[in-house]
């Protein structure tokens, strides 16, 4: 079973920074099946980054994904006073319908 | 637009079994392109894939709740549902159902259901 972990557990910073989170497996994850999570106090997730890379119907494209095999980083260029949220990675498939998701991080305003 | 809710008891006492539906609007379940997910959220933690379930009936389950949950499906009254038995406190969460798919790569989850807090507690 691959374990995602995700660093820092909490990113503080101001409005117009660049924010970089970084998610890591345990074993090496195919592209195709890593995608990056918002979520907002109250509400459910919301899909951001799917393929590791592509951006989900909707989202700024201050939102941006990469990496691939065990290193993958979602970054956004310029915080929006609406992106201070907690954010997850997740994985499928490293067995049959298995899925699985990262601890998340936090990104705070400093 | 596809929307997804749960519905079922807010609370449940320990030891017994927690049983939640999500019913599907705005489209259909009955779709081999789609997996239909349930996950929870702890207060205050992260998210924890519970299982899955295609239109046919084939099910995954997460390794460390497999032996308490069963997830099934109605395609007649597009809904899927979710048993988890023998609850304990720590079985307090949010619980959300999701919509997976299955047409990839890439697979991901594209909708979710808003959420219920069910909690355990005599």
């Amino acid at each position: 079973e691959i374990v995602l972990t995700q660093s820092p557990g909490t990113l503080s910073l101001s409005p117009g920074e660049r924010a970089t989170l970084s998610c890591g497996a345990s074993q090496s994850v195919s592209s195709s099946y890593l995608a990056w999570y918002q979520q907002k106090p109250g509400q459910a997730p919301r899909l951001l980054i799917y393929g590791a890379s592509s951006r989900a119907t909707g989202i700024p494209n201050r939102f941006s994904g990469s990496g691939s095999g065990t290193d993958f980083t979602l970054t956004i260029s310029r915080l929006e006073p609406e992106d201070f949220a907690v954010y997850y990675c997740q994985q499928y498939g490293s067995s049959p319908g298995l899925i699985t998701f990262g601890p998340g991080t936090k990104v705070d305003i400093k | 637009q596809l929307q997804l809710q749960e519905s079922g008891p807010r609370l449940v006492k320990p030891s017994e079994t927690l049983s939640l539906t999500c019913t599907v609007s705005g489209g259909s379940i009955s779709s081999s392109t789609y997996f239909w997910v349930w996950i929870r959220q702890p207060p205050g933690k992260g998210l924890e894939w519970i299982g899955s379930i295609s239109y046919s009936g084939s099910t995954y389950y997460s390794p460390s709740l497999k032996s308490r949950v069963t997830i099934s499906v109605d395609t007649s009254k597009n809904q899927f549902s979710l048993k988890l038995r023998s609850v304990t406190a720590a079985d307090t969460a949010v619980y959300f159902c999701a919509r997976h798919t299955n047409f990839g790569p890439p697979n991901y989850i594209d909708y979710w259901g808003q959420g219920t807090l069910v909690t355990v507690s005599s």
